[in-house]
């Protein structure tokens, strides 16, 4: 069992580029989650999925998209990144619901210049 | 309004020593209630989790959490601290944002053991 894998590790992008966060897990959860992490900040949801071909908006969306074709894949899409969105970003998936245990993969380092 | 917070945001203890991380909730009905902690370049894990069943739950570790209902409370404590414990530690918890449920995590302490 892997778990929550996440790809890439680590990135570098010039501002106005383009990328997408492949989040994968193995362990057939409902529920998906892409979360940014901020120094000081602690963790804010971006967007989540409670289901195949789902997804729902979190606490700071803007600049985001993401889709959930198959029920193991959840992609988190910068269409026109900004310095802003320099960040830690985490996948999380937990089998019915925000009440579960929330399993987490390792992290993608972004960089915006 | 903040619906989690942790109190210190750096918190040091010598090895062997009492931890203690505080974390305070603000909610009318009891809520879930969950600690996660984070390694160094690592994803969060899941120390314990309260779900009303008792009001101390032990975690992994030797980590324990006593909710306290009367002073919205839901601190961490381990007797003895171990070097491995240095990490950060999310509070998170789970109760009605608006007209949905959702979980919130706390902006996490750093705990350092010194040798």
């Amino acid at each position: 069992n892997a778990g929550v894998t996440q790809t890439p590790k680590f990135r570098v992008l010039k501002t106005g580029q383009s990328m997408t966060l492949l989040c994968a897990q193995d362990m057939n959860h409902e529920y998906m989650y892409w979360y940014r992490q901020d120094p000081g900040m602690g963790l804010r949801l971006i967007h989540y999925s409670v289901g195949e071909g789902t997804t729902a908006k979190g606490e700071v969306p803007d600049g985001y998209n993401v889709s959930r074709l198959k029920k193991q894949n959840f992609l988190l899409g910068l269409e026109s990144a900004a310095p802003s969105q320099t960040s830690v970003y985490f996948c999380a998936s937990s089998r019915t619901g925000m009440k579960d245990e929330q399993f987490f993969g390792p992290g993608t380092r972004l960089t915006v210049l | 309004a903040q619906s989690v917070t942790q109190l210190g945001s750096h918190v040091s203890v010598s090895e062997g020593a009492l931890v203690l991380l505080r974390c305070n909730y603000s909610s009318s009905v009891p809520p879930y209630l969950f600690w996660y902690v984070q390694y160094p370049n690592q994803g969060l894990q899941l120390l314990l989790k309260y779900t009303s069943a008792a009001t101390l739950v032990k975690g992994i570790n030797g980590f324990e959490a006593e909710f306290k209902k009367s002073e919205t409370s839901f601190h961490l404590t381990k007797p003895s601290a171990h070097m491995s414990d240095a990490a950060e530690y999310f509070c998170a918890v789970y109760i009605r944002g608006g007209s949905n449920y959702k979980l919130t995590f706390g902006k996490g302490t750093l705990l350092t053991v010194n040798p």
